[in-house]
């Protein structure tokens, strides 16, 4: 199993410049997530999806969007980039647990280090 | 509100043990995540505590204690491959919370 893939690995855009990153999983999890992580800060939850055709929003979704058409893949697109959007970016899957929730065992992919100038 | 409190920085010896803390305060718990991050990686799963008390995986052992809100992570046998940030992040059902971390320094 590869796990969870992110590409690319690095990315420069300028401001006003879109993109998507892409993030599949091989796990066959049901549950799929979005981070960014800034320097010196915690992980911030994006969006993310607990089945095919299911998304909703994290703590901060300004900026970006999702869509679930499979299992395996969950990308994320930059509408506009800004500045402030410079980060590294985590997709994660987690498998269901026995209560039949998602989410408290997520594993995460190597990273996107994003820079938007 | 939600808050979330780990000590940022902690210092250990190798072969020593060392306890990280974690109190939180969310709506709709369900229980504590712990990760571990290395500089320029990736988070990785430790363990997560849906019930009260101690739950042990090799080195490691987390507790949970609800009615306190608070938990902690407990590293034995120190090693320095062990130097890293370590989250504790409560689970609402959907989503992980995930504070700043602290940073666990393991020296000779």
């Amino acid at each position: 199993n590869a796990g969870v893939t992110q590409t690319p690995k690095f990315q420069v855009l300028k401001t006003g410049q879109s993109m998507t990153l892409q993030c599949a999983q091989d796990m066959n999890h049901e549950y799929m997530s979005w981070y960014r992580q800034d320097p010196g800060m915690g992980l911030r939850l994006i969006h993310y999806s607990v089945g095919a055709g299911i998304t909703d929003q994290g703590e901060v979704p300004n900026g970006y969007n999702v869509s679930r058409s499979t299992t395996e893949d969950f990308p994320l697109r930059l509408l506009s980039a800004a500045p402030s959007q410079t980060s590294v970016y985590f997709c994660a899957s987690s498998p269901t647990g026995t209560s039949g929730r998602g989410g408290y065992e997520q594993y995460f992919g190597p990273g996107t280090r994003l820079t938007v100038t | 509100g939600q808050s979330l409190e780990q000590p940022s920085e902690v210092t250990a010896v190798e072969g020593a043990i060392v306890q990280i803390n974690c109190t939180y305060q969310t709506s709709g718990f369900y229980g504590l995540s712990w990760y571990q991050q290395h500089d320029g990686g990736a988070p990785t799963f430790l363990s997560y505590n849906a019930l009260d008390g101690l739950e042990e995986t090799g080195r490691f052992s987390s507790f949970l204690s609800r009615s306190d809100s608070y938990g902690y992570l407990l590293l034995q046998e120190l090693q320095m491959k062990d130097s890293a940030s370590y989250f504790c992040a409560p689970y609402s059902g959907y989503a992980l919370n995930f504070g700043k971390g602290t940073s666990l320094l393991v020296t000779p």
